[in-house]
């Protein structure tokens, strides 16, 4: 069983609804971060926090909003999302500090119709 | 062009072979991540390597990292099914070691 838990593992959605996804870790890392991964791709980050603040933004559309309300909890706020946005997410924490493993969640697979 | 070049992309080979994944780039890297992800779940770290010609094992997983700190290797033993899956390289962009890219991947599969 993984230590970074995300929710929900699947989700459709249209293109003019709001959904979030959710990222719950305990293990005490002040580092969480967001990447996406499309079909038979690697993950691409997307954004990184730490110590509950946003340290890197990869250029990332303005209709993917994240969120980190405390040091165990990060949230992917979605709104007008585009079909090409259908892509597995992934959640991941570690410590902060050079080259640290990272702790991936099994993703959320969002599907946008 | 990709930052990280990974060969090959898929492999196909039978349980008990052997099998050889490499990982390539023109740059330098202070030090390089090993990650496999199963279908459905997330990557999960296999190994770090930080020091050039630094060989690493794993039970059956060998990894080694480039006299150079330019490429990585790594070689499976008697592969077995449970080996599946994708098998990727990842290096970090930035001096705080949080940015992370990843190598395109290498898709095995082993067959029983």
């Amino acid at each position: 069983d993984t230590e970074v838990t995300q929710t929900p593992k699947h989700l459709v959605m249209g293109m003019t609804n709001k959904k979030s996804l959710k990222c719950e870790q305990h293990m005490g890392h002040r580092a969480m971060y967001w990447y996406k991964q499309k079909a038979k791709k690697p993950p691409e980050l997307m954004f990184v926090y730490s110590y509950e603040k946003l340290s890197i933004n990869e250029s990332v559309p303005s209709r993917f909003s994240p969120e980190c309300p405390n040091s165990s909890l990060l949230n992917l706020h979605l709104h007008a999302l585009q079909p090409e946005d259908s892509a597995l997410y992934l959640c991941a924490s570690s410590q902060v500090g050079g080259s640290q493993p990272q702790h991936f969640g099994d993703g959320t697979r969002l599907s946008i119709l | 062009t990709q930052l990280l070049e990974q060969s090959p992309q898929f492999l196909s080979i039978q349980e008990g072979e052997n099998l050889t994944v490499y990982c390539n780039s023109s740059s330098v890297f202070s030090s390089l991540q090993w990650y496999r992800q199963e279908p459905g779940e997330g990557p999960v770290l296999l190994v770090t390597v930080v020091t050039g010609g630094e060989v690493k094992k794993l039970k059956r997983l060998t990894f080694q990292f480039g006299d150079a700190r330019k490429d990585s290797s790594l070689h499976i033993t008697a592969a077995q099914p449970g080996d599946t899956g994708l098998y990727l390289c990842a290096v970090a962009l930035n001096n705080a070691g949080n940015m992370l890219t990843f190598g395109g991947g290498t898709r095995l599969m082993v067959k029983p």
